[in-house]
């Protein structure tokens, strides 16, 4: 396994248009999260899927992003009527061994979105 | 709530030198976790290391050491003679026990080794 992939790994958008990223997390890990990241700044969390059930959104995601993971395997991350605040670095990250709190996320390499 | 603080934003030694990266974090939870993560240039975050809130012996690996002080809220990373593929942005991050899906990250520090 060679880790956590997101595709693309840039993307540049003009203003309004949708967006779509995909992730896919380390195999067999149920635990899946997207955080955003913006210059000079730390991850911040959007939102976390245990399998295919989202169980958490970050006050950040607002009603123009949607998360899926519809098998509990990858997930996509869409923004809709994208806005040039969106533009940053979008991270996937997995981690393994269901039932075992907090252990340590496995992060892709992100999608860098630039809005135009 | 939950919060992290690293007061370094920008860190530059010369090649060999050691350097301490601080991290103080806020919680209310009397079980949490504490991860630091280390992003180089390429943008991946790559894990170092994770520590629980019952368990604060210092750790070391290699070149690199922990001190985690539960009194001071604190968990330091020490880099020992540093090298010039050290240099990256270090954060820390926590993640409460009763929310454990949700990590929360420091600023960072940007360390610049020098050669």
């Amino acid at each position: 396994d060679t880790g956590v992939s997101q595709d693309p790994r840039h993307k540049i958008t003009k203003r309004g248009q949708n967006v779509t990223f995909r992730c896919d997390p380390i195999s067999e890990h149920n635990r899946l999260y997207w955080y955003r990241q913006t210059l000079g700044q730390g991850p911040e969390f959007l939102t976390y899927f245990q399998n295919e059930a989202q169980l958490e959104k970050s006050r950040l995601l607002s009603d123009r992003f949607s998360a899926e993971r519809p098998k509990g395997s990858f997930s996509t991350l869409e923004i809709q009527r994208t806005e040039q605040g969106d533009s940053a670095m979008y991270l996937c990250a997995s981690s393994p061994v269901p039932g075992q709190m907090n252990t340590e996320a496995f992060f892709g390499q992100g999608t860098r979105l630039t809005v135009v | 709530a939950q919060k992290v603080t690293q007061a370094q934003t920008e860190i530059s030694v010369v090649e060999k030198e050691d350097v301490t990266l601080d991290c103080v974090y806020e919680t209310r939870d009397t079980t949490y976790y504490l991860f630091w993560y280390k992003q180089p240039p390429s943008g991946e975050l790559v894990f170092l290391i994770r520590r629980n809130s019952f368990d604060e012996q210092n750790e070391i690996s290699g070149r690199y050491s922990w001190n985690f002080q539960k009194s001071t809220s604190s968990f330091n990373f020490t880099i020992t003679a540093s090298q010039v593929v050290d240099s990256a942005v270090y954060f820390c991050a926590l993640s409460e026990a009763k929310y454990g899906q949700n990590f929360v990250f420091g600023p960072g520090t940007r360390l610049s080794v020098l050669p």
